[in-house]
């Protein structure tokens, strides 16, 4: 299979501790983008890198939240001290360079407890 | 950005055909319309996308008026298998896409 690869598919982790999280994107896919989606709500745009390039961070996202994709292949995703706020699922998508017309495929997601 | 309006939820039962509307006043002459389907647990995937008019896969059928205003999606002849979460999505992806809450169908036998 070759599809949006997450790990770990959960996490759970104390509050106050970091996280790193990693997502291995469809090959040939220039584009990633990182989703936070809690319960019931729709996913929240994070964060978006073309390439190696880190293009887009949500207004939203603390300082406390930080991603990386170096050599534009996999990317890494980390909090730091975490809070239990940032329980959610953490989405990762890739996709083609294109005309805007793209389709976003997505991994399946880490699950983040924060106790 | 454009924002989208669906309905919260939708019930329907096997065998029927289900549309859901979706409403993007401020859309943008650029923007395209992508419908997502989520599972739980599992991240959202693509059904399918549209600019205007009607487009049909093996799937689903979007229908997209002239003023491109709302969209439809059509589902035909649901099964229980497909009871998910849609989202309706409005943008060009160079530009932080927002999710709403989408609708959740429910399939009943």
């Amino acid at each position: 299979d070759t599809g949006v690869s997450q790990d770990p598919r959960h996490k759970i982790t104390k509050r106050g501790q970091n996280v790193t999280f990693r997502c291995d994107p469809i090959s040939e896919h220039n584009r990633l983008y990182w989703y936070r989606q809690t319960l019931g709500q729709g996913p929240e745009f994070l964060t978006y890198f073309q390439n190696e390039a880190q293009l887009e961070k949500s207004r939203l996202l603390s300082d406390r939240f930080s991603a990386e994709r170096p050599k534009g292949s996999f990317s890494t995703l980390e909090i730091q001290r975490t809070e239990q706020g940032d329980s959610a699922m953490y989405l990762c998508a890739s996709s083609p360079l294109g005309r805007g017309n793209e389709k976003l495929f997505f991994g399946s997601g880490t699950q983040l407890s924060v106790l | 950005l454009a924002k989208t309006t669906q309905p919260i939820s939708m019930d329907s039962y096997e065998g029927q055909e289900v549309n859901i509307t979706c409403s993007h006043n401020n859309i943008a002459t650029n923007d395209y319309i992508t419908w997502y389907q989520q599972f739980p647990s599992q991240g959202p995937r693509f059904i399918i996308q549209g600019y205007k008019t009607k487009v049909t896969n093996e799937v689903a059928s979007l229908f997209i008026p002239a003023d491109r205003k709302s969209s439809t999606l059509s589902l035909p002849r649901v099964s229980l298998s497909d009871t998910a979460v849609y989202y309706c999505l409005v943008g060009e992806l160079r530009r932080q896409l927002t999710f709403g809450s989408g609708t959740q169908l429910t399939v009943l036998p």
